[in-house]
C-alpha cells in the first residue's frame, strides 16, 4: 500500500448503531497515525495521534486501535447519536508532515 | 483562544490575479501547514514549514508560494490564478513533527472565474 486508504467511502447507520472504520497505510518506516473528525463547514479536529503497534485510545463512545505491522488502524464508534455524523479523517505522520486519506463520511439517521 | 486563524474566508479572483492567503497561529508551533481541499480528493499538502525561515514543498507546491519570516504567520501566495485553483484552503499548525496533532484554520474558499 502507497497511499493512506480509507473505507468505506460512506456510511449510513441509525442512531443507537455502533459502527466502525479502516484506515490502511505503508507500513514501513512508521512513524504515526493520526485520526480526526470533520463536520460539514468546520475544520477538522484533532481525535486521536497514536505510535505504538497495538495502541489504543478513547474518547468517550470513540476509540482507535493501531496494528503497524500490518498498516492498519480501526476507528469504532459505539452507539451512534446524530452529532457524530461527520467525516472521519485518517493521516499517517512522518517527520514532517500528515498523508491524509480520503475520509470516511458517517451519517448517523434519528 | 484564536488558535489558528485563516483571512478571507471567502474571495472570488479573476483567472491571472494573484492574492495572498494568511495564515497565523498563537499557540508558538514551530510547525505550519497549508493544505487544499478538493471534492472526493481529501486535503493535499501544498506547502509547509518547520520553523521560522524554512519551507517545504508538499504534494502539490506548483502555482503557490509561502514565506515564513516569523513563527506566528505562514501567507500562501496566488501569483497567477489559475481555474485549477478553485478549491478550499486550510492552514494548520502543530508543535512538532508527524507524531502531534495538527490544528487546523476555518478554512478560505477561493474562487477563480
Amino acid at each position: 500500500i502507497l497511499n493512506v486508504e480509507q473505507s468505506p467511502q460512506s456510511l449510513h447507520v441509525q442512531e443507537g448503531d455502533s459502527t466502525n472504520f479502516t484506515c490502511s497505510f505503508p507500513s514501513s518506516n512508521f512513524y504515526a497515525l493520526h485520526w480526526y473528525r470533520w463536520e460539514t463547514a468546520k475544520s477538522p479536529e484533532a481525535l486521536f495521534v497514536m505510535t505504538l503497534n497495538g495502541d489504543e485510545k478513547k474518547k468517550g463512545r470513540i476509540s482507535a486501535t493501531l496494528n503497524t505491522k500490518e498498516g492498519y488502524s480501526y476507528l469504532y464508534i459505539k452507539g451512534s447519536q446524530p452529532e457524530d455524523s461527520a467525516t472521519y479523517l485518517c493521516a499517517r505522520g512522518s517527520q514532517g508532515n500528515l498523508i491524509f486519506g480520503k475520509g470516511t463520511k458517517l451519517s448517523v439517521k434519528p | 483562544n484564536a488558535g489558528v486563524t485563516q483571512t478571507p474566508k471567502f474571495r472570488i479572483l479573476k483567472i491571472g490575479q494573484s492574492m495572498t492567503l494568511q495564515c497565523a497561529q498563537d499557540m508558538n508551533h514551530n510547525y505550519m501547514y497549508w493544505y487544499r481541499q478538493d471534492p472526493g480528493m481529501g486535503l493535499k499538502l501544498i506547502y509547509y514549514s518547520v520553523g521560522a525561515g524554512i519551507t517545504d514543498k508538499g504534494e502539490v507546491p506548483n502555482g503557490y508560494n509561502v514565506s515564513r519570516s516569523t513563527t506566528e504567520d505562514f501567507p500562501l501566495r496566488l501569483e497567477l490564478a489559475a481555474p485549477s485553483q478553485t478549491s478550499v484552503y486550510f492552514c494548520a499548525s502543530s508543535y512538532s513533527s508527524g507524531g502531534q496533532p495538527q490544528h487546523f484554520g476555518d478554512g478560505t474558499r477561493l474562487s477563480i472565474l
